[in-house]
């Protein structure tokens, strides 16, 4: 399977706790993108990178979240001290350039704070 | 990037074809049209864009009124699969620029 992929694909945790999402991108692909979706809701972006270089965050992504993207390969998507409220479909994206139509998302991660 | 006004929801006859508009009055010169579409549990998916000119593919067509102010999504004929949410994004070709998603259409094909 050459598309996006990530893991896991559903997460439990207890409020408080922390959690990590992969993202493992198309290989030829220099751009990654965060994005969450509440229920209901289109997709709200967090944070891209360029490379290895982060390059935008949106201000949903408030201090307990951070991003990384060692080498410019796969992601990780850390989310310390969950929240009842951080409940929600994330979504990872690559792409080759900017252009809006090459976009591929992967399956989504789907966290669940109890 | 120019906001988008879609329908909240549609419905459409198996078979038929399914016409989705979308409005962008503000749309500006170097700004294209993007349509994806976000099947239950999946992310979403790329189906057409364009600037101008109609467009055509394999999964769809679409059709960019003259003044650039709204589009049709069209489905030609619309099978049950198709059953998903759509978003129209108009999006720069500026390089730091990212699709922003608005609440789409949700389309429901019925038998």
């Amino acid at each position: 399977d050459t598309g996006v992929s990530q893991n896991p694909r559903h997460k439990i945790t207890k409020r408080g706790q922390n959690v990590t999402f992969r993202c493992d991108p198309i290989s030829e692909h220099n751009r990654l993108y965060w994005y969450r979706q509440t229920l209901g809701q289109g997709p709200e972006f967090l944070t891209y990178f360029q490379n290895e270089a982060q390059l935008e965050k949106s201000r949903l992504l408030s201090d307990r979240f951070s991003a990384e993207r060692p080498k410019g390969s796969f992601s990780t998507l850390e989310i310390q001290r969950t929240e009842q409220g951080d409940s929600a479909m994330y979504l990872c994206a690559s792409s080759l350039d900017s252009g809006g139509y090459g976009y591929t998302f992967g399956s989504g991660t789907r966290l669940t704070v109890v | 990037d120019a906001k988008t006004t879609q329908p909240t929801s549609m419905d459409c006859a198996e078979g038929r074809a399914a016409n989705l508009p979308c409005n962008h009055s503000t749309i500006s010169g170097n700004e294209y049209v993007y349509w994806y579409r976000q099947i239950h549990s999946q992310g979403p998916q790329y189906i057409i864009h364009g600037l101008k000119n109609n467009e055509t593919n394999e999964m769809a067509s679409l059709i960019i009124t003259e003044d650039r102010k709204s589009s049709t999504l069209i489905l030609p004929h619309a099978t049950l699969r198709d059953t998903a949410v759509y978003y129209c994004i108009v999006l720069g070709d500026n390089a730091g620029n990212m699709l922003t998603f608005g609440g789409g259409t949700r389309l429901m094909v019925k038998p």
